[in-house]
This record gives structure tokens, C-alpha cells and sequence, in this order.
């Protein structure tokens, strides 16, 4: 069975400086893995995802995350905070035998002044 | 990607009642998902619309609670029965995507439920 574990349900930082948000995941198969943001009153973003090609993924707005299959991680980075990164993040497993996607608990971000 | 609207955005309801929220997607797709994302929480799938049978409901969801409906490959319904303020939450419609992207899941804007 998929899981995904957030280990910090909230994260602030001041604006300018790196953002870290950890995700950490377990599935039986070689899997798929996704990071969403989403806004305050808004739907779900699809930042970016790794399946199974270049270890180190590049999305939108300056996100990055890199897949660590020996620590089962894939923990979202971006170099520099921006205010309007202010939201909520979520980390998505999904197996490549299976269709269901496992969400896990999401990682409020505040970025302060 | 597909480009999915969803309709009421928000709405609020008396205890009782029931609400039809619709989903439609700018293309043909194979799976359709809907979600619930109760008050500060993560997003928990509710089923998946089949074209042309019956949706297929997770653990703690049933067909009377929320019927579902998939006439073609563009559109679908959840209809949210019987609502209780328990059921205040955010509904989601998602797909799969279309060729290049059928490993992703786009999500829909959200209907914004209160149950008073």
C-alpha cells in the first residue's frame, strides 16, 4: 500500500529566503510523485511531478523537488520565497500498477515580510 | 492538460437538502475522479466516474449518500443527498490527463459547500 508522509503540517519563512517543504513516501512499486499548491479559495496546481526519468524535476514558478528513492523522499525546494508562495502544498503517491492517487496531509507555507 | 469547470462554485444549503455540483472538461477523458476536502484537511476520494456503468466508491462512501453520473467522456455529476453540516466541505472533480499526460491528475476549480 501507497503513503505519503508531510513532516511539517506548517512552515514560515521570510520572503527572499530558501523554502524546504519534506515529503516522504512509501509504495510497493516503482512510483510516481506529484506536488500540488493550492490557494487560498482556489482549486489544486499541479507544480510538477517525477515519473521514473531525470531524478531532479524542475515546475513552475521556481519549484524543484528531487526524487531520493534510498531515503524514499521527495522534498520540494525553492532557492528564493516569494509572497505569492503563500498556500497550501500537497505531496501525491501513485504506483505504476495501480490508479489511485494518495494524498498526504498537505504543508501550509507562510511567507512573511 | 484539460481545462475543467466546475458548477455552483459555492453554495450554501439548509440540513436536508440535496446539491447536484457538475463537472465538464474542455476534452474527451478517460477517468474522472471526485474528491472531498473537509475543513483544513487533505483531499480524500470519494469515486471514480465510469462512463456508461456505475461509479466505483471508496471505503466510507456509498451510492445512496452521493450518486454520481457520466453520460460521456466530458462531463459528470455528484450529488451531495440527505446533507448534514458534517458534509460542509470542498467538492474536487479531477482527470487524468489526455495523451503526454496520463499519469497526472487536473484538478477543477472546487464547489465551496456550507450545510446549515
Amino acid at each position: 500500500a501507497q503513503s505519503v508522509t508531510q513532516l511539517d503540517s506548517h512552515v514560515s519563512v521570510s520572503e527572499g529566503t530558501p523554502v524546504l517543504l519534506r515529503c516522504n513516501y512509501s509504495s510497493s512499486y516503482s512510483p510516481s510523485l506529484f506536488w500540488y499548491v493550492q490557494h487560498p479559495n482556489k482549486g489544486l496546481q499541479l507544480l510538477l511531478k517525477y515519473t521514473s526519468a531525470a531524478t531532479l524535476v524542475k515546475g513552475i514558478n521556481g519549484f524543484e523537488a528531487e526524487f531520493k528513492k534510498s531515503e524514499t523522499s521527495f522534498h520540494l525546494t525553492k532557492p528564493s520565497a516569494h509572497m505569492s508562495d503563500a498556500a497550501e502544498y500537497f505531496c501525491v503517491v501513485r504506483d505504476n500498477y495501480g490508479q489511485n492517487f494518495v494524498f498526504g496531509p498537505g504543508t501550509r507555507l507562510s511567507v512573511l515580510p | 492538460s484539460a481545462v475543467i469547470s466546475q458548477k455552483p462554485s459555492r453554495d450554501i444549503c439548509q440540513r436536508g437538502t440535496s446539491l447536484t455540483i457538475q463537472c465538464q472538461v474542455d476534452s474527451q477523458v478517460t477517468m474522472m475522479f471526485w474528491y472531498r476536502q473537509q475543513p483544513g484537511q487533505s483531499l480524500t476520494l470519494i469515486a471514480t466516474a465510469n462512463q456508461g456503468s456505475e461509479a466505483t466508491y471508496e471505503s466510507g462512501f456509498v451510492i445512496d449518500k452521493f450518486p454520481i453520473s457520466r453520460p460521456n467522456l466530458t462531463f459528470s455529476t455528484l450529488t451531495v443527498s440527505n446533507m448534514s453540516p458534517e458534509d460542509s466541505s470542498i467538492y474536487l472533480c479531477s482527470v487524468l490527463g489526455t495523451s503526454g499526460s496520463l499519469d497526472t491528475q487536473y484538478f477543477g476549480p472546487g464547489t465551496r459547500l456550507t450545510v446549515l
